[in-house]
């Protein structure tokens, strides 16, 4: 697609129950992260996928947060039994290539805000 | 110590003038710099990056890399109304995980 898509874009949910968060990464690229984003922070490191293997997870918070990207395509971030500090913008990016070779730009997408009552 | 620290701002400038906008990083192995633009409400976009020491200039913008000190900076010439907005700016160690600090609130007031 021409950019990186996110969908839900805006979630509610009850606490305790499991939420399913997609990301469909630019046509071709290869790596994908996860980030978290709260009101008037900056993006916080979830996770990150070079084709369909899980390079880093050490910024999931804990064992309710998984990700995976079967393909080395699409992504899901599942976030089970859910609390409500939980609630959050969930942002999705991609880049052709690792960030460390220089022109490799990661894209982000519009967001998924996750709001858990 | 945060690994990318930003002051949160606001910095106020005046129309026209130039902006000075400053990171630093406590990764010594960081490898890859960048300052992206946030527009409130919006998702980030990637307006600079530097991987060596030194300037680089893109239009009104310029990024300046001094990895002995760690630090990282955006300067803004001619600064416009449309420049206000969160700039983030982000690290990249060797493990190309990237790290953003919490971002400089940039308000240009005409």
């Amino acid at each position: 697609g021409a950019g990186v898509s996110q969908s839900p874009r805006y979630k509610v949910t009850k606490r305790g129950q499991d939420v399913a968060l997609r990301c469909d990464p630019i046509s071709g690229h290869v790596s994908l992260y996860w980030y978290r984003q709260a009101l008037g922070q900056g993006p916080e490191f979830l996770t990150y996928f070079n084709y369909e293997a899980q390079q880093d997870k050490s910024g999931l918070p804990n064992d309710r947060f998984s990700a995976e990207r079967p393909e080395g395509s699409i992504s899901t971030l599942t976030i089970q039994r859910t609390e409500q500090r939980d609630s959050a913008m969930y942002r999705c990016a991609s880049s052709l290539d690792r960030p460390v070779f220089s022109g490799n730009t990661i894209y982000f997408g519009e967001g998924s805000w996750l709001t858990v009552v | 110590q945060k690994e990318v620290e930003q002051n949160s701002g606001p910095l106020s400038v005046p129309e026209g003038a130039i902006a000075s906008l400053n990171c630093t990083y406590s990764d010594r192995v960081s490898q890859s710099f960048f300052w992206y633009r946030q527009y409130s409400g919006k998702s980030p976009e990637l307006i600079m990056s530097i991987y060596s020491n030194g300037d680089k200039e893109d239009g009104r913008f310029t990024a300046q890399l001094n990895k002995a000190s760690q630090y990282v900076s955006l300067l803004i010439r001619d600064s416009q109304p449309s420049d206000s907005a969160t700039y983030l700016c982000a690290v990249t160690g060797g493990g190309n995980k990237l790290t953003f600090g919490t971002g400089t609130q940039l308000k240009v007031e005409l």
